[in-house]
């Protein structure tokens, strides 16, 4: 079946203590993607990536990282999570550019304490 | 810069009920037009898309249709059930520079009763 893979679903930590959210798509797409997802605000984009080791940042990078070394696994990385990062995350993943839509994971509720 | 604006909601509806949902947008280019839908604890799926002015996309009886002359991709939907309670986000898509850009409206959530 062809998904996006995201995981955990659901965590809580601690102000600054580092965490790794995983991202893994089946579909050989090249374009991936990071978005938040709160209230009012719908989702905003964190990071994209457009192949292997090619990535940049979207639209509210700071306090996260992202690193694409192979095509499948896109991980987002939060150094020192700190409580406004409590969010909805998505991973998303695209065949190309424009024309074709985007196929979203299942989401990881991220609370930060 | 681009943007898409949907109508606030919830948009609550009975059964069999007649649905529109708007959405508009302001971007540089020719941008491709996408509704996603998120139903409850899940992520968005991706319901119709058009590619084009005057392209009309759809999927599970719902419809909509790029209109460059209005800026305008409304989400339409002849007889909604309980089962189309979900959010729908209204999406473009569009190059900048090198990548694709999506941009993502607000979101508006529709409550279908029975």
């Amino acid at each position: 079946e062809a998904q996006v893979t995201q995981n955990p679903r659901y965590l809580i930590t601690v102000t600054g203590k580092k965490l790794t959210v995983t991202c893994s798509q089946n579909m050989n797409h090249e374009y991936m993607s990071w978005y938040r997802q709160d209230p009012g605000l719908g989702l905003r984009q964190i990071y994209y990536s457009m192949n292997v080791e090619v990535t940049d940042k979207g639209d509210v990078p700071e306090g996260y990282k992202v690193s694409r070394k192979e095509k499948r696994n896109f991980p987002l990385i939060l150094e020192s999570p700190s409580p406004n990062q409590t969010s909805l995350y998505f991973c998303a993943s695209s065949r190309g550019p424009t024309d074709y839509g985007y196929t979203f994971g299942s989401g990881t509720r991220l609370t930060v304490v | 810069g681009d943007s898409v604006t949907q109508m606030e909601g919830p948009v609550t509806l009975s059964e069999e009920a007649f649905l529109t949902i708007n959405c508009t947008y302001t971007a540089t280019g020719y941008p491709s037009l996408f509704w996603y839908v998120q139903y409850p604890g899940e992520g968005l799926q991706l319901l119709l898309k058009a590619t084009k002015a005057d392209d009309k996309g759809s999927n599970k009886g719902f419809e909509a249709t790029y209109r460059k002359e209005t800026t305008s991709f409304h989400l339409e939907k002849g007889s909604v059930q309980v089962s189309d309670s979900a959010v729908y986000f209204c999406a473009l898509s569009e190059r900048s520079g090198g990548y694709q850009k999506v941009t993502f409206g607000t979101g508006t959530k529709l409550q279908v009763i029975p």
